[in-house]
This record gives C-alpha cells, structure tokens and sequence, in this order.
C-alpha cells in the first residue's frame, strides 16, 4: 500500500477565492487521481494527475475551474478555483499501488465554501 | 454503458452476520473491489475479486460471480465499529486504471 498525507484537511472559505490542495505520496507512484464526494454521494472522478505533462480530466471537470500539477512522481495539487457554495465537498487524492493496482486514497480534505 | 446499484442502507445487530450486495453491469469485467468509509474519513480498501468465488480475510468475505454480474460483502461478528459505508468499485471500460464506484451502502451496527 501507499501512506498519501493531504493539506489542508479542512478549510472554509469565502465565495470566489481560490484554494490549494496538497497530496503526498510516501514512494514513486505512476497514477494519481482526484476525486471529489459531495455531501452524501459517492465518489466521482475529476482528473487523472500526469507527471510532466497536463492532468487528464473527466467529462463535466475543466482545467480552468480545477488547475492541477504534478512536479514529480510523489506530490500532486489541486486548485479549486472562483469557489462558489456547490463546490462544497471533499476531495481525495488517490494513488494506484500494490501487484493488484489497488486504489489507495488519502485522508481528504473537507472543504466549505460560504 | 458500466451501472453498480448497492442498497442505500442496512441495520445490523452487533455480534450478528450482515451480506451487502452489489450488482453491477460492465462490458468487459476486470475485477471488483470493496472499500469501507467512515462517515468523515477517506475509503479504505477491503478487498479485490477477480476470480468467482469467495475470498475470506478475517471477519470480512467478498463473493463474486461473474456470470451473474453480481457480489457481495460478508460481515461476520459485527461490532459498532463496522459502522460505515461500503463501497462497491469496478474498473471503467475505458480505462482499467480507473474506478466507478457505487452510491454506497451505508450499514448502521446497534447494540
């Protein structure tokens, strides 16, 4: 398995602003992935995190709203940007480990936007 | 197109055995995962079945069978603990590397 750490866990924050999520990996990791659960929903994709090169994102997620790096293979960010109440929500940063290419995601953090 | 349906909700007696089941329906089937969520916490992962059959680990089992497009999650000697969601996952058809999860079965243990 994979030990991923996030930052901020928490945050709330005012309608418009922007805010930066971390995530760090313990070791090398090829696939990294950001999600997004709204309160009392599963889970849903927004983008695949490549190194070197402009994440990959899912239908109905733009880079413009949710700007993403990846300088290396342990640490990713996700902006989420020009917030507004509907981006409440909390977002998992997720890993591919292990022979079976498991999933393995971080603690998430909790976002409120007022 | 790939769908999973999962029970919204279950109640469950502490000591007692608890199934969760999902269906999903997928093209081109690469395996099953379940995970478990606290209410507040990150998913953790619980286990994967690629082969029917059932797959035991401690308290919990995983069930899968492919020809029906069907699993399911064994609780045994629940404990207020195993209070939580459980999450059924499959791999997209589009990518194998990434995941389409259930709604969740949010499962509540009482004394």
């Amino acid at each position: 398995s994979a030990v991923i750490s996030q930052k901020p866990s928490r945050d709330i924050c005012q309608r418009g602003t922007s805010l930066t999520i971390q995530c760090q990996v313990d070791s090398q990791v090829t696939m990294m992935f950001w999600y997004r659960q709204q309160p009392g929903q599963s889970l849903t994709l927004i983008a695949t995190a490549n190194q070197g090169s402009e994440a990959t994102y899912e239908s109905g997620f733009v880079i413009d709203k949710f700007p993403i790096s990846r300088p290396n293979l342990t640490f990713s960010t996700l902006t989420v940007s020009n917030m507004s109440p509907e981006d409440s929500s909390i977002y998992l940063c997720s890993v591919l480990a292990g022979v079976r290419d498991t999933q393995y995601f971080g603690p998430g953090t909790r976002l409120t936007v007022l | 197109g790939q769908n999973i349906d999962q029970p919204t909700e279950m109640t469950a007696t502490e000591g007692a055995i608890v199934q969760i089941n999902c269906t999903y329906q997928t093209s081109g089937f690469n395996g099953l995962f379940w995970y478990q969520q606290h209410a507040g916490e990150a998913p953790t992962f619980l286990s994967y079945n690629v082969l029917d059959g059932l797959e035991e680990k401690g308290r919990f089992s995983s069930f899968l069978s492919r020809s029906k497009g069907y699993s399911y999650l064994l609780l045994k000697e629940l404990q207020m603990k195993d209070s939580a969601s459980y999450l059924c996952a499959v791999p997209r058809e589009d990518s194998s590397y990434k995941l389409i999860f259930g709604s969740g079965t949010r499962l509540l243990v009482r004394p």
